[in-house]
């Protein structure tokens, strides 16, 4: 157990429609990063948050947005969903290193 | 951003040392050398990282040549719980943003 929490497990969705993934960083991590994975596929560096703040930014579609809230959790908003957008969501954090960092079990989203 | 390169997939008996090494031929000079293990379906786990020479850890050894243009990981004795797909990732962290680039990842399968 990584102590990286994410919610929902599982997501089934269909296209054109908007979800919310949410993810609770390690207690006392100021990081939180989201990864795309799609199927058989490496891992797709989103976004990262330090502190509340955009630290840097990915590969991240304009369709999808993010943000970390004052008690350091995160959710990552996804609209106008299409199919390709089916995937593995990781959320991951970590304290001072950026390098070492500590991943949640991921949401599995699916859209139809 | 150091672009990362990797070999697909590895095969490796049961006890034998493994060796997966990562090409990053534009690292820069505040980048650093970070490696994880995924498991199917399961978020990556942080295995390993370094910036110059030698590092070693209860699991693994991370060998930077002084060039810094590539990095191998070695798993002294795998076994059969060791079959995971690896990925290096390089970092650069500036102190207000960060950079990450995963390798496509390597997938080692060890057998009997």
């Amino acid at each position: 157990d990584s102590g990286v929490t994410q919610t929902p497990k599982h997501l089934i969705t269909a296209t054109g429609q908007r979800v919310t993934l949410r993810c609770s960083p390690r207690s006392g991590d100021l990081s939180v990063y989201w990864y795309q994975q799609s199927l058989d596929q490496g891992l797709q560096f989103l976004i990262q948050y330090y502190n509340g703040e955009e630290r840097a930014k990915g590969n991240i579609l304009e369709r999808f947005s993010a943000q970390q809230f004052p008690d350091l959790h995160s959710e990552l908003n996804l609209s106008s969903l299409e199919l390709g957008d089916s995937a593995l969501y990781f959320c991951a954090s970590s304290g001072q290193g950026v390098g070492e960092q500590y991943f949640g079990p991921g949401t599995r989203l699916t859209v139809t | 951003l150091a672009k990362t390169t990797q070999p697909i997939s590895m095969d490796s008996y049961e006890g034998q040392e493994v060796n997966i090494t990562c090409s990053h031929n534009n690292i820069a000079t505040n980048d650093y050398i970070t490696w994880y293990q995924q498991f199917p379906s399961q978020g990556p786990r942080f295995i390993i990282q370094g910036y110059k020479t030698k590092v070693t850890n209860e699991v693994a050894s991370l060998f930077i040549p002084a060039d810094r243009k590539s990095s191998t990981l070695s798993l002294p004795r795998v076994s059969l719980s060791d079959t995971a797909v690896y990925y290096c990732l390089v970092v650069r962290n500036t102190g207000t943003a960060s950079k990450l680039t995963f390798g496509t990842g390597t997938r080692l399968q060890v057998t009997l």
